[in-house]
């Protein structure tokens, strides 16, 4: 395993339910990624935060809410999402320079599977 | 839009031969390119990444190419075992940093 670790690794929700996934890293970077994984599909960006401070929104609706309260930590809170939302939601992390996003490499977590009923 | 593309076939190789994937971009080249591994309900697991003016890059028994004349990368296992078995892809870093992913190559090595 990667120094990233995601929970849960499954989740089953219905469409009205709330339920919030989380990150932690161990690796001391500060920058902190939300990716979507559908099948066949790439890898999609979500959210990007850069030293706690949210520096990418990539046209993500609403009902997904990231949360990041520090450098180690990253939260993705999920409330009425869609059938079309499971996926496999990925977190990553890696080095950044002070005021930009980091040009190195990325690394990830397992990640959660996650299907909307 | 800017795209990058791999091959979405599956590549089925005999062990002991070498693998060779392509990623396809267009438009501008990117500053690095990034070569990742990906198993079966697993996260990505970074491999290489090769600059843009870097022709070549190795690491044990991998190889990446970079040619931004063609817009290609070329990504080479040689010597390739079952273990080697896993999906692979190719990542650009766009000009704020972030990476924009093609959708991977599975490779499959059988004995």
């Amino acid at each position: 395993e990667t120094g990233v670790t995601q929970t849960p690794r499954h989740l089953v929700m219905g469409m009205t339910n709330k339920k919030s996934l989380k990150c932690e890293q161990h690796l001391g970077h500060n920058a902190m990624y939300w990716y979507k994984q559908s099948a066949k599909k790439p890898l999609e960006l979500m959210f990007v935060y850069n030293f706690k401070e949210q520096t990418e929104n990539n046209s993500v609706p609403s009902r997904f809410s990231p949360e990041c309260p520090n450098s180690s930590h990253l939260f993705l809170h999920l409330h009425t999402l869609q059938p079309e939302d499971s996926a496999l939601y990925l977190c990553a992390s890696s080095h950044s320079g002070s005021g930009e996003i980091s040009y190195n490499e990325q690394f990830f977590g397992p990640g959660t599977r996650l299907t909307v009923l | 839009s800017q795209k990058i593309e791999q091959n979405s076939e599956a590549l089925n190789i005999q062990e002991g031969k070498t693998a060779t994937l392509t990623c396809n971009y267009t438009n501008y080249s990117p500053a690095y390119l990034q070569w990742y591994r990906q198993d079966p309900g697993r996260g990505p697991v970074f491999l290489l990444l090769i600059r843009e003016n870097e022709k070549e890059k190795r690491k044990e028994r991998l190889k990446v190419t970079f040619d931004t004349t063609l817009k290609q990368s070329l990504f080479h296992i040689t010597a390739s075992q079952p273990a080697d078995s896993a999906t692979y892809l190719c990542a650009r870093t766009d000009s704020w940093g972030k990476l924009q992913f093609g959708a991977g190559t599975q490779v499959v090595v059988t004995p």
